[in-house]
């Protein structure tokens, strides 16, 4: 199957500091998302995104499919980003990585 | 909200013990996954179904079976229970529109939260 590692693995940041977190994955997807894992354990879909960069807010991502990884960018961090977030992606079936664990601290 | 309903909410049993998971998908969707995350393994695929067809099976025990229904709901069927079953179970649904570049964008429910004593 393919790997999916993500780092850091944990991360803790002052509110207001900017963070990247990275995606590595071992073969060619056609699909990849990022989600956020509240503390209450709900998965939030942040960006479907097998290729190229979005923005929604504070949030944006860039996927460099041929170079095979993903960037994930919180700006401005806030208490309510703090969770897991993980990036997911597609072969034959879904792959997911083992998470950032992210705490923002006030 | 996803759109992406799971029953229950929670569930405690015993050992050796069958239960039975239930997932309805958003409206349209016409994939169901089923995902396990626990401590150890993290989040794991279990299976999918496609318009009531199996498409693609991943780390499914074979005390576990999965079927999806004529109107696209899903149920996930865990029988022997063991301890370490215990986890949350995740059901997600793709596949509104075809044709759509987020065809196979998936979206999640809220879990089910399996306690096995």
């Amino acid at each position: 199957g393919i790997q999916v590692e993500q780092s850091p693995p944990d991360l803790i940041l002052q509110e207001g500091a900017n963070s990247t977190l990275r995606c590595n994955f071992s073969d060619s997807v056609n699909n990849l998302q990022w989600f956020h894992q509240n503390p209450w354990g709900q998965l939030i879909n942040l960006f479907y995104i097998p290729s190229g960069t979005k923005q929604n807010g504070r949030l944006s991502a860039t996927t460099v499919a041929t170079e095979r990884y993903s960037l994930l960018y919180i700006s401005s961090s806030q208490t309510t980003d703090s969770g897991v977030y993980f990036c997911a992606v597609k072969g034959n079936q879904f792959y997911f990585g083992t998470g950032t664990s992210l705490t923002v601290i006030p | 909200d996803s759109g992406v309903t799971q029953t229950p909410k929670h569930l405690i049993t015993a050992t050796g013990q069958r239960v039975t998971l239930r997932c309805s998908p958003r409206s349209g969707d016409l994939s169901v996954y089923w995902y396990q995350q626990s401590l150890d393994q993290g989040l794991q695929f279990l299976i999918q179904y496609y318009n009531g067809e199996e498409r693609a099976k991943g780390n499914i025990l074979e005390r576990f079976s999965a079927q999806q229904f004529p109107d696209l709901h899903s149920e996930l069927n865990l029988s022997s229970l063991e301890l370490g079953d215990s986890a949350l179970y995740f059901c997600a649904s793709s596949g509104g529109l075809a044709g759509l570049s987020s065809y196979n964008e998936q979206f999640f429910g809220p879990g089910t939260r399996l306690t096995v004593l």
